[in-house]
């Protein structure tokens, strides 16, 4: 079952480069996130869009901008990618912003910029 | 700010053996508190949440855990360890009092669970 699926899952670039990050559910959910997981798999909330409008925007480069179309979609882009951004990226979504929501991830984005 | 603790990075058990995860929280208010599972090689996976109610919540594949407001503690367990359980497992927090921040979720670092056949 893909309930939140990313694409790609491997992403191999070299550093300077420009990559997307795709990530869909179909929950029918009305908030999706971005996640960074360091190589300690440490968990780290970058962005989260609701209706795809804009709720949480941390501390993140602006090399890095997400972009909804819808609110079944939230991509990722990273412009002049740096050898800091290797990592796990997750998509997860909730069905809305509810403090009780349970967020359901995608299985996870591997970028390896050398 | 929401903080949540895993202070062992490790945890190693026998398999029948009970199994207990450890996972502090810091909030200003009530906590709401989230266990995930992670895999290798997979995303997170929702093991059980405690909102309001019974301390001892229950969630999939035989896991529970019990909510203790004194000492600011959600500890995963189960009664007996099965090889399979062998995983990253990582305590999240959502203080629901935080304002803007009430719908963010604040995760500990992880425990790698080795279960010993």
């Amino acid at each position: 079952d893909t309930a939140v699926s990313q694409t790609p899952k491997y992403l191999v670039t070299q550093m300077g480069n420009d990559k997307s990050i795709k990530c869909e559910q179909n929950l029918g959910h009305d908030t999706m996130y971005w996640y960074k997981q360091d190589s300690k798999k440490f968990l780290k909330i970058m962005f989260s869009y609701n209706n795809k409008e804009l709720i949480i925007n941390e501390t993140v480069p602006n090399r890095f901008s997400p972009k909804s179309p819808d609110k079944a979609h939230l991509n990722l882009h990273i412009n002049s990618l740096e050898l800091g951004d290797s990592a796990v990226y997750f998509c997860a979504s909730s069905p809305g912003t509810g403090n009780t929501d349970t967020q359901y991830f995608g299985p996870g984005t591997r970028l390896t910029v050398l | 700010a929401q903080s949540v603790a895993q202070p062992e990075d490790q945890v190693n058990v026998a398999e029948g053996n009970p199994l207990t995860v450890k996972c502090t929280y810091s909030v200003s208010g009530n906590p709401y508190l989230f266990w995930y599972v992670q895999y290798p090689n997979r995303g997170l996976q929702f093991l059980l949440k405690y909102i309001t109610g019974d301390n001892l919540v229950k969630g999939s594949y035989g896991f529970e855990a019990e909510f203790n407001k004194s000492q600011t503690s959600f500890h995963l367990k189960k009664p007996s360890a099965l090889v399979s359980d062998s995983a990253l497992y990582f305590c999240a927090v959502r203080d629901p009092y935080s304002g803007a921040g009430s719908y963010q979720l604040t995760f500990g670092k992880g425990t790698k669970l080795s279960v010993i056949p």
